[in-house]
């Protein structure tokens, strides 16, 4: 099984600020294979991104997703006020598919 | 525009049993195979089970395999958890979730999700 580890824990940000979210991963995925979801308190994730870079339907461009191999980055150019959440990385590469234990970002 | 609504959770004792079902609305549920993910309190997610467009095939994650059974009836565009043994661990909230397309297997990343079922194992 694929381990996705993200970093930092909990990440402090004002509105207007960049984030900057890692996933790393325990074997090398492809970037074909990786997808980023934000999770609200009390809502169900949302898909952000997917094939690593690919923007899912409706999504701002301020969120952009990069890397390879066993590192990737999930970037937030410039924060809105409901982008404080939880952030969750998912490889789909090798079965079953796998999540991170979650980013927070929260305001500083 | 589609939806996936949760339903059937509540306090369960240890060793019984639960079952969530999904409605689905808004896509043509019958040519897509549909998956359980869940999340325990304060953690992260992990996939639980799917099961292929037509039903007769399912898959498991090995944390739950042999306990839960899943289901589908596609006549009332509908997704099942039957849940035996039920264990502490297994407290959470349960949602069902759609891949973008039709694949059957783990390895594949969810574009609808419901809201959610929780489920409380627990004396």
């Amino acid at each position: 099984e694929v381990v996705l580890t993200q970093s930092p824990g909990t990440l402090s940000l004002s509105p207007g600020e960049r984030a900057t979210l890692s996933c790393r991963a325990s074997q090398s995925i492809a970037s074909s294979s990786l997808a980023w979801y934000q999770q609200r308190p009390g809502q169900a994730p949302r898909l952000l991104i997917y094939g690593g870079a690919g923007r899912a339907a409706g999504i701002p461009d301020r969120f952009s997703g990069s890397g390879s191999g066993t590192d990737f980055i999930l970037t937030i150019s410039s924060l809105e006020p409901e982008d404080f959440a939880v952030y969750y990385c998912q490889q789909y590469q090798r079965s079953p598919g796998t999540f991170g234990q979650g980013t927070k970002l929260e305001f500083k | 525009q589609v939806q996936l609504m949760e339903s059937g959770g509540g306090v369960v004792q240890p060793g019984g049993s639960l079952r969530l079902s999904c409605a689905a609305s808004g896509f043509t549920f019958s040519t897509y195979a549909m998956h359980w993910v869940r999340q325990a309190p304060g953690s992260g997610l992990e996939w639980v089970a799917l099961t292929s467009d037509d039903g007769n095939n399912g898959h498991y994650a090995d944390s739950v395999k042999g306990r839960f059974t899943i289901s589908r009836d596609n006549s009332n565009n509908r997704l099942f958890l039957q849940m035996d043994t039920l264990r502490p661990e297994d407290t959470a909230v349960y949602y069902c979730a759609r891949p973008p397309a039709y694949y059957y297997g783990s390895d594949i990343y969810f574009d609808y999700w419901g809201q959610g079922t929780l489920v409380t194992v627990s004396s």
